[in-house]
């Protein structure tokens, strides 16, 4: 299986401010990326598909990059509706998730 | 209004059996492959199992394979996964998703709100 390390598991911000989340691949995956949002007692929310694209409806403050092993999900101006944790998953192979990035109010 | 909607959790002993349902209502459910998440406090999220749109196609990870059976039936608009030699360790929330695109791409853009399934004696 292909595993996905993403960091940092946890990480305290402030309406306004930059978030940056980080995924490695353990092998190259291309772009076969995506990352979900997850806010408790929902299900996750598809933001970003093949590692940069935008899903529809989803604001443009969120934005993704990268290719090969290495990527990184953006929120250029985090809002309040933004707290959530925050899951990337590669569908090169079998599907595999990383273990998540809680987004909490510093 | 476009959704998803799984049945059928519970509270299940050791070594036996379950069947999730999921209703899909909104979209052309035959066009889409589909897929099963499911989400444990310690495991995190898992892929279990995909079906391609017209229901030929299966996948399954590691961890069910020869244990689950994922179907679907385009006539009623329905998902299902059929569980058997049950485990603690299928202990979790599990979710039907819709996929982008009619074959197992795994890329989830519409998910149910999750059933709870329980394994314990």
């Amino acid at each position: 299986d292909i595993q996905m390390t993403q960091s940092p598991s946890s990480l305290s911000a402030s309406v306004g401010d930059r978030v940056t989340i980080t995924c490695q691949a353990s092998q190259d995956i291309t772009n076969y990326l995506n990352w979900y949002q997850q806010k408790p007692g929902k299900a996750p929310k598809l933001l970003i598909y093949d590692a940069s694209y935008l899903q529809k409806g989803v604001p443009s403050r969120f934005s993704g990059s990268g290719s090969g092993t290495d990527f990184t999900f953006t929120i250029s101006s985090l809002q309040p509706e933004d707290f959530a944790t925050y899951f990337c998953q590669q569908y090169d192979n079998l599907p595999t998730f990383g273990g998540g990035t809680k987004v909490e109010v510093k | 209004e476009v959704q998803l909607l799984e049945s059928g959790g519970g509270l299940v002993q050791p070594g036996g059996s379950l069947r999730l349902s999921c209703a899909a209502s909104g979209f052309t459910f035959s066009n889409y492959a589909m897929t099963w998440v499911r989400q444990a406090p310690v495991r995190g999220l898992e892929w279990v199992a995909s079906i391609g749109n017209s229901g030929d196609s299966t996948y399954y990870a590691d961890s069910v394979k020869g244990r689950f059976t994922i179907s679907r039936d385009n006539s009623k608009k329905m998902l299902y996964l059929q569980m058997s030699s049950l485990g603690a360790d299928d202990t979790a929330l599990y979710y039907c998703a819709k996929d982008k695109s009619p074959f197992a791409d795994n890329t989830w853009d519409l998910w149910g709100q999750g059933i709870l399934v329980t394994v314990s004696s």
